[in-house]
């Protein structure tokens, strides 16, 4: 079974604090990426990456950065957390040949 | 660009019974995978279902099945013989075809409730 595992279920963090995100799978998949989940609004993409060192910009990437130094590891960086940042975080890893993407189980982030 | 349209935010249905959940979408792409995802409450989010585009068979998972109408743009996902197990968020999406592999475009979600 594909395994995606993200650092932290819940985080509280203050305004401007600097947030890490980690997202790591052990399925040898390329292609991962980063959703944000606001109720209403479904899930949106951030950022994603199709390979180490690379990344590429989704919808909804300001205030956000990304980092893949390794192919198994995916983070999500917030520089300066802001309020509206709250959000339920989602990482998932695509299996490229049907597409289907495997989740992890979210990150809760509250920004104070 | 592709959207996805969920228009019942929320849905209830007794135990055993079949309930229809209703998704649209708008593409201009004639080749692209829609899928059916299901979050469970405080539990990974997990593929329900997936269609190609190209085939004209309504894909089917045991109790789960769709009803792909790929001129209407629309694509609903029939649960048959609900179980308590199947409340859950039910997220549609798109994705593109692409030898690269693609980033999903997801609807804005349905909270179904299965009632004893």
């Amino acid at each position: 079974d594909v395994k995606v595992t993200q650092s932290s279920r819940y985080l509280v963090k203050r305004t401007g604090e600097k947030v890490f995100l980690e997202c790591v799978q052990d399925m040898d998949h390329e292609n991962m990426f980063w959703y944000r989940q606001d109720p209403g609004l479904g899930l949106r993409l951030i950022y994603f990456s199709y390979d180490v060192k690379m990344k590429e910009k989704g919808d909804i990437p300001e205030g956000y950065s990304v980092s893949r130094e390794k192919k198994e590891r995916f983070s999500l960086i917030l520089e300066s957390a802001s309020t509206n940042q709250t959000s339920m975080y989602l990482c998932a890893t695509e299996y490229r040949a049907t597409g289907e993407l495997f989740f992890g189980e979210g990150s809760r982030l509250t920004v104070l | 660009a592709q959207t996805v349209t969920q228009s019942q935010p929320e849905m209830s249905v007794q135990e055993a019974e079949t309930v229809t959940l209703s998704c649209t979408y708008d593409t201009s792409e004639s080749n692209y995978y829609l899928f059916w995802y299901k979050q469970p409450p405080s539990r990974q989010m997990i593929l329900v279902i997936r269609q190609e585009a190209y085939k004209q068979q309504n894909a089917t998972e045991n109790r789960f099945s769709v009803n792909f109408q790929k001129a209407a743009k629309s694509f609903s996902l029939k649960i048959s013989d609900s179980q308590l197990g199947d409340t859950a968020m039910y997220f549609c999406a798109f994705m593109k075809q692409n030898n690269q592999g693609g980033k999903l475009i997801f609807g804005q979600g349905t909270e179904l409730s299965v009632k004893p």
